[in-house]
């Protein structure tokens, strides 16, 4: 059983288009984040939510809204893409204190064309 | 400038080598510090984590912090081709736990 699930893996898509990533740990975990890495490898913040409650908002535009049903289920919807969305985006989850660490979903690779 | 600087690499090394890899900080309320491996196409995963200056081991991995320098290290003994991959180092403060803060990560090649 995949710990940290995200789908889709690969997103196509054109220039103005609206578009949801979805993610789902079945570790128990009450944090889940979303991080964004881009073509070198760097790893960033944009949310982070402690049962269901929003508590890291880094600067991240507008466009960019997440949105927890339960503790389980932490999604990304990303409304007129633009290139420079092009990225990876990471969902992770932690039992609480970074220190024990994040368990990171495979990625969805975003590509706006 | 960035929170945290690591040099991307790459960085290759014949098979038993030992690989050294390291990051310095700027922000001296870091305590918590993580390394974290990523192979290619995959997440990130924990690799090592400490709270304390000193040294940590962990089978042919030894992780280094120095608070001092603000300097934390990785270092892989006898190296196998099954350790390429990207080295992320990652960083938090004590009261903001949900928050890591990454290295840009090195890309190290073992050669078999």
């Amino acid at each position: 059983d995949t710990a940290v699930s995200q789908t889709p893996k690969y997103l196509v898509t054109q220039m103005g288009n609206d578009k949801s990533i979805k993610c789902e740990q079945n570790l128990g975990h009450d944090t889940m984040y979303w991080y964004k890495q881009d073509s070198k490898k760097f790893l960033k913040i944009m949310f982070s939510y402690n049962n269901k409650e929003l508590i890291i908002n880094e600067t991240v535009p507008n466009r960019f809204s997440p949105k927890s049903p339960d503790k389980a289920h932490l999604n990304l919807h990303i409304n007129s893409l633009e290139l420079g969305d092009s990225a990876v985006y990471f969902c992770a989850s932690s039992p609480g204190q970074v220190l024990y660490g994040y368990t990171f979903g495979s990625g969805t690779r975003l590509t706006v064309v | 400038q960035k929170e945290v600087e690591q040099d991307p690499g790459p960085l290759s090394v014949p098979e038993g080598a030992i690989v050294s890899l390291n990051c310095t900080y700027s922000n001296s309320a870091f305590q918590y510090f993580m390394w974290y491996r990523q192979y290619s196409r995959k997440g990130p995963e924990l690799l090592m984590y400490t709270y304390s200056s000193g040294n940590k081991e962990d089978g042919r991995f030894t992780a280094q912090v120095d608070k001092s320098s603000k300097y934390i290290s990785l270092f892989i003994r006898d190296s196998q081709p099954s350790d390429s991959a990207t080295y992320l180092c990652a960083m938090s403060v004590p009261n903001n736990d949900y928050k890591l803060s990454f290295g840009a990560g090195t890309t190290v090649t073992v050669r078999a």
